[in-house]
């Protein structure tokens, strides 16, 4: 699989915008760009995911580069419920399993 | 409301009392699987199953089993815990087919074995 590469944390602001970056020089065509996120003593939760175009939702927006090498998922106005580990994943059709490898994320620390 | 449910939430052993951790989903996903998380190592995939009957290990499937027989349910058995299986498992679900999909999550059970 694909990996991805994330800084381990980083600081935001409550009610300030918040840029996570995630590097994948090696994502193929068909892979897909998935953002999860795991709150403090809770299971991971779906945020986000794209191909290509960028993305938005009730939670985030998805900005890809337009060579795919790299993304930012967006948090609008961080509020201390988004404290929590972030991991950006590749699903790639080439693995039959489709297992979610989950890195070690970056951890983001909401400043009240 | 969907959810992925697991119990216990909560589970100190001991080595080599044979334990079952419970996982059911109520959204007719065909894909189940298991995790466990540890410091520093992250979120490993235990086994996985792509539907009823059809399991598969993952990449730590030492010491575990699991059994799919109903579509709702993947139970992850310890047939005789060791220490080293003293982590915090998650199990997943979702719909199969294609790299598109939200995967969900249980709670997360925390198990001590000593």
């Amino acid at each position: 699989d694909a990996k991805t590469t994330q800084p381990n944390s980083m600081e935001s602001n409550e009610e300030e915008p918040v840029h996570l970056p995630c590097n994948h020089s090696t994502i193929s065509g068909t892979d897909y760009i998935h953002w999860y996120r795991q709150l403090p003593s809770q299971g991971p939760e779906y945020v986000i995911h794209g191909l290509t175009s960028n993305v938005n939702n009730r939670m985030a927006s998805l900005a890809i580069a337009e060579d795919r090498k790299s993304s930012t998922l967006i948090l609008h106005r961080a509020t201390l419920r988004d404290a929590a580990v972030y991991y950006c994943i590749l699903r790639t059709s080439k693995t039959g399993a489709n297992n979610l490898f989950f890195g070690t994320g970056t951890r983001l620390t909401v400043i009240p | 409301e969907a959810q992925v449910t697991q119990n216990p939430r909560y589970l100190i052993t001991v080595t080599g009392k044979k334990l079952t951790v419970t996982c059911s989903q109520n959204m007719n996903h065909e894909y189940m699987s298991w995790y466990r998380q540890d410091p520093g190592l992250g979120l490993r995939q235990i086994y996985y199953s792509m539907n009823v009957e059809v399991t598969d290990k993952g990449d730590v499937p030492e010491g575990y089993k699991v059994s799919r027989k109903e579509k709702r349910n993947f139970p992850l058995i310890l047939e005789s815990p060791s220490p080293n299986q003293t982590s915090l498992y998650f199990c997943a679900s979702r719909y199969s087919g294609g790299v598109n999909t939200e995967a969900f999550f249980g709670q997360g059970t925390r198990l001590t074995v000593v």
